[in-house]
């Protein structure tokens, strides 16, 4: 099983709201990464978490705000979002182990900001 | 991570082989040649990844020039289903602390 689950699939927000994206995977990878990708454009990397603690953060705004509350899970607490944050949010896991690290991803979550 | 360059777009008959070049001239000797492809609106779905030896799996063949400094993905009989975008990627080295960084990529569309 290589399942990366995302919640939700689309959310709507007010530049007011506060909103959180959940990730999940079972397959005992100790790496989890956000990435934001834009329309027409390669997604980008904006955190990673290694054994559950915060390994990088690409300069992300601090109105982004993860979480890795155990190994299985990762969450992006999400507040006073722009307009241009509108992306598709991917989440991706890796063993964190081995000589190579295949990553897997979810299907994203849809944000759009208005 | 080594810089990547790929042509933007492709196309190829449905039944044929499709073979996606990619080119990674400053790769490390310890980076590895990722191959990743997004079909509209999903999540990358990896497909193959290689050191210097040709590799294969259900999806694909990786075939890496012995200088390393470019590969080709071929995937043996496209379905339309194969239409998506293809990244080609050069790294990790380290593991569990790495992120991919995607170029942007060959569309590959794939003819019936």
């Amino acid at each position: 099983d290589t399942e990366v689950t995302q919640t939700p699939k689309h959310l709507v927000m007010g530049m007011t709201n506060k909103k959180s994206l959940k990730c999940e995977q079972h397959m005992g990878h100790r790496a989890m990464y956000w990435y934001k990708q834009k329309a027409k454009k390669p997604p980008e990397l904006m955190f990673v978490y290694s054994y559950e603690k915060l390994s990088i953060n690409e300069s992300v705004p601090s109105r982004f705000s993860p979480e890795c509350p155990n190994s299985s899970l990762l969450n992006l607490h999400l507040h006073a979002l722009q307009p241009e944050d509108s992306a598709l949010y991917l989440c991706a896991s890796s063993q964190a182990s081995g000589r190579t690290d295949t990553q897997y991803f979810g299907p994203g979550t849809r944000l759009t900001v208005l | 991570d080594a810089k990547t360059t790929q042509p933007p777009s492709m196309d190829c008959a449905e039944g044929r082989a499709a073979n996606l070049p990619c080119n990674h001239s400053t790769i490390s000797g310890n980076e590895y040649v990722y191959w990743y492809r997004q079909i509209h609106s999903q999540g990358p779905q990896y497909i193959i990844h290689g050191l210097k030896n040709n590799e294969t799996n259900e999806m694909a063949s990786l075939i890496i020039t012995e200088d390393r400094k470019s590969s080709t993905l071929i995937l043996p009989h496209a379905t339309l289903r194969d239409t998506a975008v293809y990244y080609c990627i050069a790294g990790p080295t380290n593991f569990g602390n790495e992120k991919l960084t995607f170029g942007t990529g060959t569309r590959l569309t794939i003819i019936p």
